[in-house]
């Protein structure tokens, strides 16, 4: 099924470990992000990408590192896991457009200890 | 970034009842899209539905639809028969091209539906 591919499902980390959060798309979209979803903080992003090669830091860009070598893949690395690193982290794709709405991954629960 | 307030943290619907939920977002570009997604217990992120700025007419998807008030800055979504389905949290969004293509996320709205 074409869509955006998010792995793993469900992490736990210990402080201090580190870990990359898979995504990819089928879709041939140029623009991909990462979100991380807070209880009443609604979506934050985190890093984008506009194309391959090419990476841009969002809202809370801190702990985290992204690489675009592919159009299909952007990996979300966490350095070193804090806990305030526990969130539902979620991945996502579209066309380099505006009247576009993202496709989403299904979400990783990540829990830091 | 624009700034997208949802200024009901939790709302109740009766099944078969109508709900709105509310929306206001802060910009001064005239050329932008608005979203509602829908983030039921799955944690599935669902587009429900989108309007275009430029557009005066209010977006329609079956028992969905928006209120779209360009100059008071606001865009409400109606539920109309609501179903034990529509339980979730809805999400309002903004994008733009000076937003850098990012979807910027209202902190969302926790819908419950009653028998």
């Amino acid at each position: 099924n074409a869509g955006v591919t998010q792995t793993p499902k469900f992490q736990v980390l210990k402080t201090g470990q580190s870990m990359t959060l898979q995504c990819a798309q089928d879709m041939n979209h140029e623009y991909m992000s990462w979100y991380r979803q807070d209880p009443g903080m609604g979506l934050r992003l985190i890093h984008y990408s506009v194309g391959a090669g090419i990476t841009d830091q969002g809202e809370v860009p801190n702990g985290y590192n992204v690489s675009r070598s592919t159009t299909e893949d952007f990996p979300l690395r966490l350095l070193s896991a804090a806990p305030s690193q526990t969130s539902v982290y979620f991945c996502a794709s579209s066309p380099l457009a505006v009247n576009y709405g993202y496709t989403f991954g299904s979400g990783t629960r990540l829990t830091v200890v | 970034a624009q700034t997208v307030t949802q200024s009901q943290p939790e709302m109740s619907v009766q099944e078969a009842e109508t709900v709105t939920l509310s929306c206001t977002y802060d910009t001064s570009e005239s050329d932008y899209y608005l979203f509602w997604y829908k983030q039921p217990p799955s944690r599935q992120m669902i587009l429900v539905i989108r309007q275009e700025a430029y557009k005066q007419q209010n977006a329609t998807e079956n028992r969905f639809s928006v209120n779209f008030q360009k100059a008071a800055k606001s865009f409400s979504l109606k539920i109309s028969d609501s179903q034990l389905g529509d339980a979730a949290m809805y999400f309002c969004a903004y994008r733009s091209l000076n937003s850098g293509y990012a979807l910027n996320f209202g902190k969302g709205t926790s819908l419950l539906v009653t028998p």
